[in-house]
């Protein structure tokens, strides 16, 4: 089975400064990784994935992710945070079992951008 | 590019009342779509999967007889909430497996916000 815990359920930044949201995951086998962000009434937008390739994972806006399969982790970064970046964001893992391609969302962690 | 639309965007219901929430693949055919639900300041959680032409597949938990889901054609999905409570008020998001192309790729609707009275 797999799950996902985000360390972090708030974390505050201030403009222009680093944003690190910390995810681990506990899969039994390769898993695909993913992070999405929740914009205030918005549907999901997908920032980048993982999916065996690089580990290290470029999305849209600046983000990154590493995986890091001996720490079973899949942190998303940035180099300096905007304002626009405040939101909600989800680390995601999918469920490869079959077809089914169910995702598992973490709890969240919301970004706030401090001017 | 691809596009899921989910209608309406929010809704408000009298208890006992049923709700319809439709979600649509745009421009490509969706043979699986996925429900979710969110309760305020919690994350998604799966409710069923949704295979078109047979039976949703419902997580564990989740009411299969309140919560009507009908996959009739590769386009549309529709959750039904039959017999709302207060306790159904959620936001709900469906999304759209696209199996075109070389890779698979998923799209997720606005979501729903019901309000139940």
């Amino acid at each position: 089975a797999q799950s996902v815990t985000q360390l972090d359920s708030h974390v505050s930044v201030s403009e222009g400064t680093p944003v690190l949201l910390r995810c681990n995951y506990s899969s039994s086998y390769s898993p695909s990784l993913f992070w999405y962000v929740q914009h205030p009434n918005k549907g999901l937008q997908l920032l980048l994935k993982y999916t065996s390739a690089a580990t290290l994972v470029k999305g849209i806006n600046g983000f990154e992710a590493e995986f890091k399969k001996s720490e079973t982790s899949f942190h998303l970064t940035k180099p300096s945070a905007h304002m626009s970046d405040a939101a909600e964001y989800f680390c995601v893992v999918s469920d490869r079992t079959g077809n089914t391609g169910k995702l598992i969302f973490g709890q969240g962690t919301t970004l706030q951008v401090k001017p | 590019g691809a596009v899921v639309s989910q209608h309406p965007s929010w809704v408000i219901c009298k208890s006992g009342t049923s709700v319809k929430i439709e979600c649509r693949s745009l421009d490509f055919q969706a043979t699986t779509m996925f429900w979710y639900r969110q309760f305020p300041k919690q994350s998604l959680m799966l409710m069923a999967t949704s295979n078109e032409g047979s039976k949703a597949t419902y997580e564990q938990g989740v009411e299969k007889d309140k919560f009507l889901i009908n996959h009739a054609s590769l386009t549309l999905s529709t959750l039904t909430v039959t017999s709302a409570h207060p306790e159904d008020s959620s936001f709900y998001i469906c999304s759209a497996r696209d199996h075109t192309g070389a890779r698979e790729k998923l799209f997720f609707g606005s979501g729903t916000q019901l309000s139940v009275l």
